[in-house]
């Protein structure tokens, strides 16, 4: 099983670009989930999906932040135009319900990105 | 106040000694509960579930107080391999599969 697959794993860009972040679940999980990790704030759900439909969006910091997920094995996190304090390690995440151990989610290596 | 707290540490561990930290959370809805391990640059990954009445993996050993609602995590024989961050994860019942998770407590074992 190759596990959650992110890419990329490192994103440098300039204030003001577009960046775009994206997530392979590991097969069959149905719910995806989007993180972001910092010193100061620690880890942050941004997002989460279930069965491809966003289910909770409080995370999300502003409208320069959107997610979409338009089948099982796919989703973006987009963030437009980027600033500094955007930068963090994004992470992406996915479950199954009800599975053995319930709840527990299976995380990505993260994108480490870089907002000059 | 932050729904998840824990102490951030460093705790400095010796080789081979037992180290226990705690997590406070401030719902009392919460119903699951586990520690998740983060190592430096590397994503979380699941360490243990903590159930009601406490449960062993090897050499951590995790408990649950409902009434004070706290969670704790002991490592006994500590190895320098249990260097890492150990965060402290929640579920809401209303959540879903929704969790929440604390800041961390670093733990560095030395020799």
């Amino acid at each position: 099983d190759a596990g959650v697959i992110q890419s990329p794993r490192h994103e440098v860009t300039e204030m003001g670009q577009e960046v775009t972040l994206r997530c392979k679940p590991i097969s069959g999980h149905d719910y995806l989930f989007w993180y972001r990790q910092t010193m100061m704030r620690g880890l942050e759900l941004l997002i989460y999906f279930n069965n491809n439909v966003p289910i909770d969006d409080s995370g999300m910091p502003e409208d320069r932040f959107s997610a979409k997920m338009p089948n099982a094995s796919f989703s973006t996190l987009k963030i437009q135009p980027s600033e500094p304090r955007d930068s963090a390690v994004y992470f992406c995440a996915s479950s199954l319900r009800g599975g053995t151990k319930s709840n527990e989610q299976f995380f990505g290596p993260g994108t480490r990105l870089t907002v000059l | 106040r932050k729904e998840v707290e824990q102490d951030p540490g460093p705790f400095n561990v010796p080789e081979g000694a037992t180290v226990a930290f705690n997590c406070t959370y401030s719902n009392s809805a919460s119903q699951s509960f586990f520690w998740y391990r983060q190592d430096c640059r590397k994503e979380p990954k699941l360490l243990m579930s903590v159930y009601s009445s406490g449960n062993e993996d090897g050499r951590f050993t995790a408990q649950l107080n409902r009434a004070s609602q706290y969670i704790s995590l002991l490592i006994r024989d500590s190895k320098l391999s249990d260097s890492a961050t150990y965060l402290c994860v929640v579920n809401l019942r209303a959540a879903g599969n929704k969790l929440t998770f604390g800041g961390g407590t670093r733990v560095l074992v030395k020799p």
